[in-house]
């Protein structure tokens, strides 16, 4: 499988202030990437499925110049949570598409707070 | 739609006996994939075991089996000998090519 990594663990901003939260795949050439996003005592949401190269696709209710995502190689993608409010305060998980291992493969997440 | 449910928010168990987690799907697709994962309190999502729909024999990692049934769409998992570290949210995950959606979890503790 394949290995991945996600910084910061764990981040606390301002209300009105943006945070980038990166996903790296270590080891996996990743054209295909993830983002969910995990409320307490809840389950995993997609919120957007990043490919390489090119926009990502935003699932419905998720507002695409809220949450900014790039992915320019195939090792990294990037979201930016833009002026964040305290609703924003969650965990956000990563994935790698496995391609021909027919899974993802999970970053360890990254809790935000918003103050 | 795909949906996934688990109806089971909250289970129990005495360390070293088993225990079924229950988890029923719903799609149109013939060709899908589904997992269980698990949640400890790290949050790291860690893969326990996958299935393959166009499979008929059910999947078993070690302590971990499923009893996958397609007509029912119906995808339960056993955990046997079960050990105070299985203690974690699990959820039940549906893949269709690359879409992967999860169940609402089951929280899991092991009691010694």
């Amino acid at each position: 499988g394949a290995v991945v990594s996600q910084h910061p663990s764990w981040v606390i901003c301002k209300s009105g202030t943006s945070v980038k939260i990166e996903c790296r795949s270590l080891d996996f050439q990743a054209t295909t990437m993830f983002w969910y996003r995990q409320f307490p005592k809840q389950s995993l949401m997609l919120m957007a499925t990043s490919n390489e190269g090119s926009k990502a696709t935003y699932e419905q209710g998720v507002e695409k110049d809220k949450f900014l995502i790039n992915h320019a190689s195939l090792t990294l993608s990037t979201l930016t949570v833009t002026s964040a409010h305290p609703e924003d305060s969650s965990f956000y998980i990563c994935s790698v598409d496995g391609a021909s291992y027919n899974e993802q493969f999970f970053g360890p997440g990254t809790r935000l707070t918003v103050l | 739609a795909q949906t996934v449910t688990q109806s089971q928010p909250e289970m129990s168990v005495q360390e070293a006996e088993t225990v079924t987690l229950s988890c029923t799907y719903d799609t149109s697709e013939s060709n899908y994939y589904l997992f269980w994962y698990k949640q400890p309190p790290s949050r790291q999502m860690i893969l326990v075991i996958r299935q393959e729909a166009y499979k008929q024999q059910n999947a078993t990692e070690n302590r971990f089996s499923v009893n996958f049934q397609k007509a029912a769409k119906s995808f339960s998992l056993k955990i046997s000998d079960s050990q105070l570290g299985d203690t974690a949210m699990y959820f039940c995950a549906f893949m269709i090519e690359v879409d992967m959606r999860f169940g609402a979890g089951t929280r899991l503790t092991v009691k010694p």
